[in-house]
Order: C-alpha cells, then structure tokens, then sequence
C-alpha cells in the first residue's frame, strides 16, 4: 500500500545532541513537508520541499536542517540549536501544491 | 501573514447528533484542506476544498472563499468522531498551508 512512513515513532535525546527523524513515501509525490505540533495546538511548518535537491525554510526552521538527495526521503535533523525540542513531528506529502496531504504518523521526540 | 480561526475550540456531543465547525482565514487562499487528528495523532485529510461543496459520507463541507470562510458538518456523530479537526489554508503564491489551533470533538456514547 502507498503511504508515508516514519521512523521512530518515539525518540529520546539528550542535551546537546543532534538527532534525525526519518520520512519516506512510496506515493510517487513531488512535496514534501515538516510539521512541528506542540501539545493543544496546530501544526507549524519547518521546512518543505517542491522537487528533488531543492527545500525551503517554513515558519520555524532555526535549529532544524534538512535533505532531499530522493524523491521519496525527506530527513529531518534536529540539531543542540533547537532550543526546545520537545514536540511532535509530522512529515507530509503532496502531488504538488494544487493537491491535498498525506501525513505520515508522526515522531514524539522527548529531550531528556 | 495569513490568519487561521476555528470555532467553537471545543465541543461535546451525545452520539448521534450533528455539528458544525467553522474556520475563518484574515485573506486570499489558493486551497483549503480540513483534517481529523485521531487520539493517537494521526491526520486524515477529509477534505481538499478551495471552493464549493463537498460531501463524503456522514462529512460534508462548504468553503466561500470570497467571504474568507468553510464549515465542516458532521451528521449522525459517532465516538469514533472524537478527536481534533484541523482547518488548513494555502498562502496564495507558495506551498504553504497554515493551520488553525483546531476544534477539540468529543462524543459520548
């Protein structure tokens, strides 16, 4: 079945150290996108990305970096930067901008 | 930059009523999508609707994009509708979607 697959689905890291949440989709889509949800609120957009080798900065992208080497993988790094980490990582997809998402099930990243 | 309301932020239902959400963005929107967050935090797209109506099953929804709104109705509501519902509109001229805080549903059985 096509969807989109993240990996883990619970991280804990410590003070200081980089960690990379994984997004792959099998969906053949061109878009790609990086969430940030904190407990009893919307999402918020780090980073996203229109084509291959190509990604722009969201709303939040201090402390964050990104990759997009393939169509179907976009990693998300989290780097010591991040001041707070903590939260919920929801990477996304599209057919392009015209059409709606697929999210993936997400990432619970706690900072320890 | 474009500002995204949802009300009511939270609602309980007796199963088997019906509701009604709203969101009402500050500007011009290319696309509108609504979402179902379940308790387990996975989003479902519902609905892609930059304009028009829509109807799938039990959900229907309506944007009226020049007057910068969109109502999801939910009919006959059923436990498994509890959850939070996400409003989402794309910023005209990027691939930007911006969510509202949400509506927080619970039915009761």
């Amino acid at each position: 079945d096509g969807g989109i697959t993240q990996s883990p689905k619970y991280l804990f890291r410590k003070e200081g150290q980089n960690v990379t949440l994984s997004c792959e989709q099998n969906l053949n889509h061109d878009a790609m996108y990086w969430y940030r949800q904190d407990p009893g609120q919307g999402l918020r957009l780090i980073y996203y990305s229109q084509i291959v080798n190509d990604f722009q900065k969201g709303d939040i992208a201090e402390g964050y970096s990104v990759s997009r080497e393939k169509k179907e993988s976009f990693p998300l790094t989290v780097t010591s930067a991040q001041k707070n980490p903590t939260a919920f990582y929801l990477c996304a997809s599209s057919e392009g901008n015209t059409y709606g998402y697929t999210f993936g099930s997400g990432t619970r990243l706690t900072v320890v | 930059g474009i500002q995204v309301e949802q009300s009511p932020p939270d609602l309980i239902l007796q199963e088997g009523a019906n509701s009604t959400l709203r969101c009402n963005f500050s500007d011009s929107v290319n696309n509108l999508q609504w979402f179902h967050q379940n308790p387990w935090g996975q989003l479902i797209n519902l609905f892609y609707i930059p304009s028009g109506t829509k109807q799938n099953g039990r959900l229907s929804a309506t944007t009226v994009a020049t007057e910068r709104y969109s109502l999801l109705y939910i009919s006959s509501s059923q436990t498994t509708d509890s959850g939070v519902y996400f409003c989402a509109v794309q910023e005209a001229g990027t691939y930007k979607y911006i969510f509202g805080t949400g509506t927080r549903l619970k039915v009761l059985a």
